[in-house]
């Protein structure tokens, strides 16, 4: 079993639409969890970061943390064409020198 | 503030030559790391420095070198490159255990 499983999408939506982005992990030790969004040919971008269960609101985005579950959530509301990127959730090691991350969704928006 | 700026933006190379990947970080982060990106596989790290004049193998390090010149920067080096190092390499900086800031990327292209 791989450490983070993400679904790659892709994921269309219209525009408004409240998206839902998931992952799960394999290692229950994980404690900080972190979604980026990436651009096409840029850089990963950190949108946001959360420290052991629990929701953590930042504008639009909720990120959500189940670690009962050992399952990880991203919630964009109001979705907009500018959303449109790659999501990829992201976990620290036991160790805390590295991120594992997973493959990435791919959200489209359309207006 | 630039954050993680990477040198060169695009490299095209032959089988057999050797180049460096430079990055340089202004937020005095002591950790710095050096990930692979390629169609399917997400992100994959290199090699990683978790503080000054130390450095640490990651996931793929085979093919590579590292070194970290001073706190702010922190060099990547191919020596005989291969077509299968065709790749994104991102650059990163951070905290110990905190999250994780990527610089735009080098696109590098082996023939």
């Amino acid at each position: 079993q791989k450490e983070v499983e993400q679904d790659p999408g892709p994921l269309s939506v219209p525009e408004g639409a409240i998206v839902s982005l998931n992952c799960t992990y394999s290692n229950s030790a994980f404690q900080y969890f972190m979604w980026y969004r990436q651009y096409s040919r840029k850089g990963p971008e950190l949108l946001m970061y959360t420290y052991s269960s629990g929701n953590k609101e930042d504008g639009r985005f909720t990120a959500q943390v189940d670690k009962s579950s050992k399952y990880i959530s991203l919630f964009i509301r109001d979705s907009q064409p500018s959303d449109s990127a790659t999501y990829l959730c992201a976990m620290i090691n036991q160790a805390g020198t590295a991120l594992i991350f997973g493959k990435g969704t791919t959200l489209s928006v359309s207006s | 503030n630039a954050g993680v700026t990477q040198t060169p933006k695009f490299q095209v190379l032959k089988t057999g030559q050797s180049m460096t990947l430079q990055c340089a970080q202004d937020m005095n982060h002591n950790s710095m790391y050096w990930y692979r990106q390629d169609p399917g596989m997400g992100l994959r790290l290199i090699y990683y420095s978790a503080s000054e004049g130390t450095t640490d193998k990651g996931e793929v390090p085979n093919g590579y070198n590292v070194s970290r010149l001073n706190k702010r920067e922190f060099s990547l080096r191919l020596e005989s490159a291969a077509p299968s190092q065709t790749s994104v390499y991102f650059c990163a900086s951070s905290e110990p255990s905190q999250p994780q800031y990527f610089g735009p990327g080098t696109r590098l292209l082996v023939l």
